[in-house]
C-alpha cells in the first residue's frame, strides 16, 4: 500500500531534551511538510522541502530541525529550545513541488512533556 | 502571507439536515482551495478540492463553491449522516503553501 508512515504514534519529552519524529512515503511525492496542530488552533507550517537537500521555514520553526537526504524521508527534530512542543504533529506530502497539488498525510504524532 | 477564516467553529445537525461551513481568504493570488475531513486521532484526508477557474463542484453529498470577488468559498453537505461527524478544514494556496482555516467540529445526531 502507497501512503505516509508516521511514527512513533506516541512520544514523551523529558525536559531539555530533544526528540525525532519519523515521516516515510513511498508515494513517490517530491514534496513533503510537516505541521502542527493545536486544540482549536488548525494546522501550522513548521518547515516543507521542495526536494531533496532543501527545505524551508514555514510559519513557526523556532525550536524545530529538519533534514531532506533522502526523497522518502523527512524527519522532524523537536529541540529543547521548544518551550512548548505538546501537540499533534502531522507529516504530509504532495507530488507537484510548487504548490497547487492535495497534501496526502499521515496519522499523526501525539509528543506530549513528561 | 495568505489568512483563511473559518465559521462557524462548532456546527451542530440532525440526520438528514444540510449542513454549510464557510471560509474567507485573504490572498487573492491563491486559486486552489481544498477541503479536508479529520476524524479523532487520525491526519485529515481530502473531501473536495476547487481552483479558481470553476465556481462549484459537486461530488455526491458534497459540493464546494467559489466566490473569487469576495474571497470566500463554501463546504455543503447533505443528507447528513453520523459518519460525517469530524472535523472539517477548508484551505487556501497553490502557488506555494497551503494555509488552513481552524476547523469546524461538525456533530450529526441520529
Amino acid at each position: 500500500d502507497g501512503g505516509i508512515t508516521q511514527s512513533p504514534k506516541y512520544l514523551f519529552r523529558k525536559e531539555g531534551q530533544n526528540v525525532t519524529l519519523s515521516c516515510e512515503q513511498n508515494l513517490n511525492h517530491d514534496a513533503m511538510y510537516w505541521y502542527r496542530q493545536d486544540p482549536g488552533q488548525g494546522l501550522r507550517l513548521i518547515y516543507y522541502s521542495q526536494i531533496v537537500n532543501d527545505f524551508q521555514k514555514g510559519d513557526i520553526a523556532e525550536g524545530y530541525s529538519v533534514s531532506r537526504e533522502k526523497k522518502e524521508s523527512f524527519p522532524l527534530t523537536v529541540t529543547s529550545a521548544q518551550k512548548n512542543p505538546t501537540a499533534f504533529y502531522l507529516c504530509a506530502s504532495s507530488l507537484d513541488r510548487d504548490g497547487g497539488e492535495k497534501l496526502f498525510f499521515g496519522s499523526g504524532t501525539q509528543l506530549s512533556v513528561l | 502571507g495568505e489568512n483563511v477564516e473559518q465559521h462557524p467553529s462548532t456546527l451542530s445537525v440532525q440526520e438528514g439536515d444540510s449542513a454549510v461551513i464557510k471560509c474567507t481568504y485573504s490572498d487573492s493570488a491563491s486559486n486552489y482551495f481544498p477541503w479536508y475531513k479529520q476524524e479523532l486521532g487520525k491526519g485529515p484526508q481530502l473531501i473536495i478540492d476547487i481552483r479558481s477557474n470553476v465556481g462549484e463542484k459537486k461530488d455526491q453529498r458534497i459540493a464546494v463553491t467559489l466566490n473569487k470577488t469576495a474571497k470566500h468559498f463554501s463546504l455543503h453537505i447533505t443528507e447528513t449522516q453520523p459518519e460525517d461527524s469530524a472535523v472539517y478544514f477548508c484551505a487556501a494556496g497553490g502557488y506555494s503553501t497551503l494555509t488552513f482555516g481552524k476547523g469546524t467540529m461538525l456533530l450529526v445526531s441520529p
